[in-house]
């Protein structure tokens, strides 16, 4: 069965520190992987998705993440973190070929700190 | 419309009630799924519908949870007898295509009082 793990629920960085949101996906099949994030009291909103292109994908608000089917990861990575980022972030999988829905991890909130 | 449209925003029902919960998808998007937010944690997947086929209901929790969507429009989430387990945020999204891009909408959220 298709999972994804997300590893750390709380992650704090300083503001212009590098961000870096941890994803791990079990399947034998490489996926259709997503990253949402989630503002306080607002619905989910695409980041950025691997869907068997390139490899490094990137997203909006300066945020990539990089498929590496060798480690089973899909991190989401910003150089420079900004207040605004605090939010929680979701990393989603798809089992290409099947049907369709996304399952989610348990989800990583980032702290920014001044 | 421009986005996925949940309504109403905001429920408190008390326990014992049905409520029902509405999306209206982007206009064109065939696959629609709702989902569930409990505090603090994940989604879970509750039903996925595209186009005119059979929904997929592997998520619903219980007999009472129901849903319902007419073609490719809108879709009414149901939930009878309500519980106080039930508080949680209802997420309805869209896909013009199963394995697409999906488009959230803001929740509902039912507080079970």
């Amino acid at each position: 069965a298709q999972s994804v793990t997300q590893l750390g629920s709380h992650v704090s960085v300083s503001e212009g520190a590098l961000v870096l949101l941890r994803c791990n996906y079990s399947s034998s099949v490489p996926p259709y992987l997503f990253w949402y994030v989630q503002y306080p009291n607002q619905g989910l909103q695409l980041l950025l998705k691997y869907t068997s292109a390139a490899t490094l994908v990137k997203g909006i608000n300066g945020f990539e993440a990089e498929f590496k089917k060798s480690e089973t990861s899909f991190h989401l990575t910003k150089p420079s973190a900004h207040m605004s980022d605090a939010a929680e972030y979701f990393c989603a999988v798809i089992l290409s070929g099947s049907a369709r829905q996304l399952t989610f991890g348990s989800g990583t909130q980032l702290t920014v700190l001044p | 419309g421009a986005g996925v449209s949940q309504s109403p925003s905001n429920k408190v029902t008390e326990k014992g009630k049905d409520v029902e919960l509405r999306c209206d998808p982007i206009s064109g998007h065939t696959a629609l799924y709702w989902y569930r937010q409990r505090l603090g944690q994940g989604l879970e997947f509750l039903i996925y519908f595209q186009g005119n086929s059979a929904p997929d209901k592997s998520g619903l929790p219980s007999d009472r949870f129901s849903a319902e969507r007419t073609g490719e429009s809108v879709s009414t989430l149901t939930i009878q007898r309500t519980q106080q387990e039930d508080s949680a945020v209802y997420l309805c999204a869209s896909s013009l295509r199963s394995g697409y891009g999906y488009t959230f909408g803001s929740g509902t959220r039912l507080t079970v009082v």
